[in-house]
């Protein structure tokens, strides 16, 4: 069945360190969908970046980047130089043909950025 | 901003009651999907709707339900209402370019069942 991990239920580390959230994912479709969502303390849940099974090209934008691996079925996300406004509830999300793209969620990472 | 709307921001009923919560998508797009976020759950697909009709089911109890206007805006209704139903829930909406579409997601409603 498919499904998302993220190990890491809360991660704390203080501003300009470097932090990376993990995601694992397990599908039996050849053509899917990875996705990742922000949801900060406001609540609303922000699009962060989508990649499909055939691209596996890291992907960079500003302090943000993507790591994408199908060998270890991993879609890590990095933040680099974190600031206290990245502090939110990061998920990781799963879409595939076999379940009509609807999205399959991991458990949230929630991460606190200390001043 | 998503572009999604969702009315109400904040719900609060009593236990047996029913709500109607409403969800305009973002110009142009044709799919909305319903997601609920609850403390034991996490985030759970609810429903999708494409153009009016009905497209995919997830874990929707029967209590619950939810529809697709010309208009394309979406409201899920939710009746009988337990206290487990308290949550958070979010409306989406994509453009069809074929499948995996990103899904933008609205502020979301805040339900409270007493």
């Amino acid at each position: 069945a498919q499904k998302v991990t993220q190990a890491q239920t809360e991660i704390s580390v203080v501003e300009k360190e470097d932090v990376t959230l993990d995601c694992v994912y397990e599908t039996r479709d050849t053509t899917y969908y990875l996705f990742w969502y922000k949801q900060p303390p406001s609540g609303e849940l922000v699009f962060l970046i989508r990649r499909n099974s055939f691209d596996e090209q890291n992907e960079i934008s500003g302090r943000y980047s993507w790591n994408f691996q199908k060998s270890t079925s991993s879609f890590n996300f990095t933040i680099t130089a974190s600031q206290v406004v990245d502090s939110a509830v990061y998920f990781c999300a799963l879409s595939e043909a076999g379940s009509n793209y609807q999205l399959i969620w991991g458990a949230g990472t929630k991460l606190i950025i200390k001043p | 901003d998503s572009g999604v709307t969702q009315t109400p921001k904040h719900l609060i009923t009593a236990t047996g009651q029913r709500v109607t919560l409403r969800c305009s998508p973002r110009s142009g797009d044709l799919s909305v999907y319903w997601y609920q976020q609850s403390l034991d759950q996490g985030l759970q697909f609810l429903i999708q709707y494409y153009n009016g009709e009905e497209r995919a089911k997830g874990n929707i109890l029967e209590r619950f339900s939810a529809q697709q206007f010309p208009d394309l805006h979406s409201e899920l209704n939710l009746s009988s209402l337990e206290l487990g139903d308290s949550a958070l829930y979010f409306c989406a909406s994509s453009t069809p370019t074929g499948a995996g579409e990103t899904q933008y997601f609205g502020p979301g409603t805040r339900l409270l069942v007493l």
